[in-house]
Protein backbone atom coordinates (compact mmCIF):
# COMPACT_ATOMS: atom_id res chain seq x y z
CA UNK A 1 0.00 0.00 0.00
CA UNK A 2 1.30 3.11 -0.87
CA UNK A 3 2.51 6.30 1.30
CA UNK A 4 2.79 10.00 0.46
CA UNK A 5 3.71 12.50 2.58
CA UNK A 6 3.96 16.07 1.86
CA UNK A 7 6.74 18.54 3.03
CA UNK A 8 8.09 21.81 3.14
CA UNK A 9 7.52 25.38 4.45
CA UNK A 10 3.69 26.79 5.52
CA UNK A 11 4.41 30.00 5.05
CA UNK A 12 5.47 31.57 2.15
CA UNK A 13 5.76 35.55 1.16
CA UNK A 14 3.79 37.34 -1.68
CA UNK A 15 5.89 37.68 -5.28
CA UNK A 16 8.44 34.28 -3.71
CA UNK A 17 8.19 30.84 -5.03
CA UNK A 18 5.86 28.47 -3.12
CA UNK A 19 8.00 24.59 -2.71
CA UNK A 20 7.06 21.29 -1.59
CA UNK A 21 8.36 17.84 -1.63
CA UNK A 22 6.25 14.63 -1.58
CA UNK A 23 7.88 11.64 -0.21
CA UNK A 24 6.40 7.86 -1.76
CA UNK A 25 6.75 4.61 -0.08
CA UNK A 26 5.62 0.89 0.13
CA UNK A 27 6.13 1.75 -3.43
CA UNK A 28 7.89 2.99 -6.38
CA UNK A 29 7.96 5.88 -7.95
CA UNK A 30 9.07 4.64 -10.95
CA UNK A 31 6.13 2.26 -11.71
CA UNK A 32 4.86 2.50 -15.45
CA UNK A 33 1.16 2.38 -13.83
CA UNK A 34 0.94 5.90 -12.31
CA UNK A 35 1.49 9.43 -12.33
CA UNK A 36 2.34 11.32 -9.79
CA UNK A 37 0.04 14.88 -8.85
CA UNK A 38 -0.39 17.61 -7.03
CA UNK A 39 -4.14 19.18 -5.79
CA UNK A 40 -4.70 22.03 -4.04
CA UNK A 41 -8.17 23.05 -1.65
CA UNK A 42 -8.06 26.64 -0.93
CA UNK A 43 -10.05 27.01 2.66
CA UNK A 44 -13.85 25.79 2.44
CA UNK A 45 -13.40 25.68 -1.44
CA UNK A 46 -13.24 22.85 -4.06
CA UNK A 47 -10.60 20.83 -5.15
CA UNK A 48 -8.09 21.88 -7.91
CA UNK A 49 -5.50 19.63 -9.69
CA UNK A 50 -2.31 21.21 -10.18
CA UNK A 51 -0.73 18.91 -12.71
CA UNK A 52 1.10 15.31 -12.52
CA UNK A 53 3.96 13.93 -13.48
CA UNK A 54 5.16 10.66 -14.90
CA UNK A 55 8.67 8.62 -13.89
CA UNK A 56 9.88 9.69 -17.09
CA UNK A 57 9.79 13.45 -16.48
CA UNK A 58 6.52 13.87 -18.56
CA UNK A 59 4.71 16.59 -16.92
CA UNK A 60 0.88 17.48 -17.61
CA UNK A 61 -0.28 21.19 -15.88
CA UNK A 62 -3.88 22.40 -15.32
CA UNK A 63 -3.34 25.23 -18.17
CA UNK A 64 -4.96 27.93 -15.67
CA UNK A 65 -1.74 27.29 -13.51
CA UNK A 66 0.86 25.97 -16.05
CA UNK A 67 2.71 29.77 -16.51
CA UNK A 68 3.74 29.65 -12.88
CA UNK A 69 4.15 25.44 -12.00
CA UNK A 70 6.61 23.29 -12.12
CA UNK A 71 6.68 19.56 -10.63
CA UNK A 72 9.94 17.43 -11.06
CA UNK A 73 10.51 13.94 -9.66
CA UNK A 74 13.64 12.22 -8.29
CA UNK A 75 13.30 8.69 -8.55
CA UNK A 76 16.27 8.02 -6.43
CA UNK A 77 14.69 9.56 -3.64
CA UNK A 78 10.98 8.35 -4.52
CA UNK A 79 9.94 11.57 -4.15
CA UNK A 80 8.12 14.53 -6.55
CA UNK A 81 7.72 17.96 -6.14
CA UNK A 82 5.94 21.03 -6.68
CA UNK A 83 7.17 24.45 -7.33
CA UNK A 84 4.53 27.46 -7.95
CA UNK A 85 6.12 30.62 -8.85
CA UNK A 86 4.63 34.38 -8.21
CA UNK A 87 2.26 33.11 -5.13
CA UNK A 88 -0.10 35.89 -4.22
CA UNK A 89 -2.61 34.97 -1.05
CA UNK A 90 -5.01 33.08 -3.53
CA UNK A 91 -2.47 30.64 -3.47
CA UNK A 92 -3.39 29.51 0.12
CA UNK A 93 -4.93 26.02 0.41
CA UNK A 94 -4.01 22.95 1.73
CA UNK A 95 -1.50 20.97 -0.83
CA UNK A 96 -2.55 17.15 -1.06
CA UNK A 97 -0.34 14.94 -3.32
CA UNK A 98 -1.91 12.02 -4.94
CA UNK A 99 -0.75 9.08 -7.04
CA UNK A 100 -2.63 8.93 -10.39
CA UNK A 101 -3.62 4.94 -11.29
CA UNK A 102 -3.25 5.09 -14.79
CA UNK A 103 -6.61 3.43 -17.05
CA UNK A 104 -9.00 3.83 -14.57
CA UNK A 105 -7.53 7.55 -14.00
CA UNK A 106 -8.55 7.85 -10.40
CA UNK A 107 -6.45 9.31 -7.62
CA UNK A 108 -6.03 6.06 -4.98
CA UNK A 109 -4.08 7.06 -2.63
CA UNK A 110 -3.57 11.00 -1.10
CA UNK A 111 -1.10 12.13 1.38
CA UNK A 112 -2.51 13.97 4.45
CA UNK A 113 -2.60 17.29 2.61
CA UNK A 114 -0.13 20.17 4.09
CA UNK A 115 -1.78 24.08 4.49
CA UNK A 116 0.57 26.35 2.64
CA UNK A 117 -0.40 30.27 3.71
CA UNK A 118 0.52 33.03 1.46
CA UNK A 119 1.27 35.99 3.68
CA UNK A 120 3.72 38.67 4.29
CA UNK B 1 -11.11 23.85 -18.31
CA UNK B 2 -14.16 24.28 -16.12
CA UNK B 3 -14.83 22.39 -13.14
CA UNK B 4 -17.76 20.02 -13.61
CA UNK B 5 -20.86 21.66 -11.66
CA UNK B 6 -22.31 20.18 -8.77
CA UNK B 7 -25.17 21.26 -6.45
CA UNK B 8 -23.96 22.52 -3.66
CA UNK B 9 -26.17 20.39 -1.13
CA UNK B 10 -28.42 17.59 -0.69
CA UNK B 11 -29.71 15.91 2.39
CA UNK B 12 -31.54 13.09 3.74
CA UNK B 13 -32.55 11.10 6.76
CA UNK B 14 -30.69 8.42 8.19
CA UNK B 15 -31.81 4.95 5.69
CA UNK B 16 -32.89 7.40 2.96
CA UNK B 17 -31.17 7.68 -0.49
CA UNK B 18 -29.45 10.36 -2.07
CA UNK B 19 -28.12 11.41 -5.42
CA UNK B 20 -25.60 13.68 -6.56
CA UNK B 21 -25.33 15.00 -9.97
CA UNK B 22 -22.40 16.18 -12.06
CA UNK B 23 -22.78 17.49 -14.81
CA UNK B 24 -19.28 18.50 -17.85
CA UNK B 25 -19.37 18.29 -21.55
CA UNK B 26 -18.90 15.80 -24.28
CA UNK B 27 -15.36 16.91 -23.95
CA UNK B 28 -14.90 15.18 -20.37
CA UNK B 29 -17.92 13.03 -18.54
CA UNK B 30 -20.06 12.65 -21.95
CA UNK B 31 -16.42 11.85 -23.98
CA UNK B 32 -14.96 8.98 -21.15
CA UNK B 33 -16.23 6.51 -18.63
CA UNK B 34 -13.21 7.68 -16.43
CA UNK B 35 -15.55 9.54 -13.67
CA UNK B 36 -14.58 9.16 -10.33
CA UNK B 37 -16.23 10.29 -7.01
CA UNK B 38 -14.49 10.74 -3.97
CA UNK B 39 -15.71 11.31 -0.44
CA UNK B 40 -14.31 14.39 2.07
CA UNK B 41 -15.14 14.63 5.53
CA UNK B 42 -13.92 17.72 7.39
CA UNK B 43 -9.47 18.19 7.82
CA UNK B 44 -9.33 14.72 5.98
CA UNK B 45 -7.74 14.13 2.26
CA UNK B 46 -10.47 12.58 -0.11
CA UNK B 47 -10.74 9.22 -0.46
CA UNK B 48 -12.08 7.71 -3.63
CA UNK B 49 -15.41 5.88 -3.47
CA UNK B 50 -16.53 4.69 -7.32
CA UNK B 51 -14.30 4.78 -10.53
CA UNK B 52 -14.68 4.06 -13.82
CA UNK B 53 -18.46 5.59 -13.27
CA UNK B 54 -19.78 2.64 -11.33
CA UNK B 55 -16.58 0.58 -9.85
CA UNK B 56 -16.27 0.62 -6.29
CA UNK B 57 -12.91 0.33 -4.96
CA UNK B 58 -12.22 -2.68 -2.14
CA UNK B 59 -13.62 -1.82 1.08
CA UNK B 60 -16.42 1.03 0.17
CA UNK B 61 -19.72 -0.31 0.76
CA UNK B 62 -22.14 -1.03 -1.73
CA UNK B 63 -24.47 1.91 -0.19
CA UNK B 64 -22.23 3.69 -2.75
CA UNK B 65 -23.22 3.57 -6.82
CA UNK B 66 -22.19 5.52 -9.75
CA UNK B 67 -24.06 6.12 -13.32
CA UNK B 68 -23.59 8.27 -16.06
CA UNK B 69 -25.99 9.03 -19.00
CA UNK B 70 -24.78 11.58 -21.44
CA UNK B 71 -22.83 14.59 -19.92
CA UNK B 72 -24.19 14.09 -16.63
CA UNK B 73 -22.86 11.34 -13.54
CA UNK B 74 -24.25 10.75 -10.43
CA UNK B 75 -23.54 9.26 -7.42
CA UNK B 76 -26.57 7.85 -4.98
CA UNK B 77 -25.67 6.72 -1.89
CA UNK B 78 -28.53 4.21 -0.36
CA UNK B 79 -29.38 3.75 3.06
CA UNK B 80 -27.79 7.03 4.58
CA UNK B 81 -25.53 6.17 7.38
CA UNK B 82 -24.19 9.00 9.53
CA UNK B 83 -20.64 8.45 8.85
CA UNK B 84 -21.55 9.61 5.09
CA UNK B 85 -22.38 13.37 6.02
CA UNK B 86 -19.38 14.45 4.17
CA UNK B 87 -18.39 16.57 0.76
CA UNK B 88 -18.56 14.74 -2.47
CA UNK B 89 -16.27 15.73 -5.72
CA UNK B 90 -16.81 14.17 -9.18
CA UNK B 91 -13.86 14.11 -11.11
CA UNK B 92 -13.53 13.11 -14.71
CA UNK B 93 -10.88 12.48 -17.40
CA UNK B 94 -10.61 15.36 -19.79
CA UNK B 95 -8.13 13.82 -22.54
CA UNK B 96 -4.72 14.62 -23.01
CA UNK B 97 -3.67 13.70 -19.31
CA UNK B 98 -6.21 16.50 -18.41
CA UNK B 99 -8.59 15.71 -15.28
CA UNK B 100 -11.17 18.22 -14.47
CA UNK B 101 -12.98 17.81 -10.67
CA UNK B 102 -16.16 19.19 -9.36
CA UNK B 103 -17.26 22.04 -7.83
CA UNK B 104 -18.13 19.49 -4.69
CA UNK B 105 -21.51 18.76 -2.71
CA UNK B 106 -21.87 18.89 0.45
CA UNK B 107 -24.07 16.12 2.03
CA UNK B 108 -26.14 16.46 5.19
CA UNK B 109 -27.65 13.57 7.10
CA UNK B 110 -30.45 15.28 8.56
Amino acid sequence: QLQLQESGPGLVKPSETLSLTCTVSGGSISSSSYQWGWIRQPPGQGLERIGTIYYSGNTYYNPSLKSRVTISVDTSKNQFSLKLSSVTAADTAVYYCASLWLAPYYFDYWGQGTLVTVSS
Amino acid sequence: QSALTQPPSASGSPGQSVTISCTGTSSDVGAYNYVSWYQQHPGKAPKVMIFEVSKRPSGVPDRFSGSKSGNTASLTVSGLQAEDEADYYCSSYAGSNNFVFGTGTKVTVL
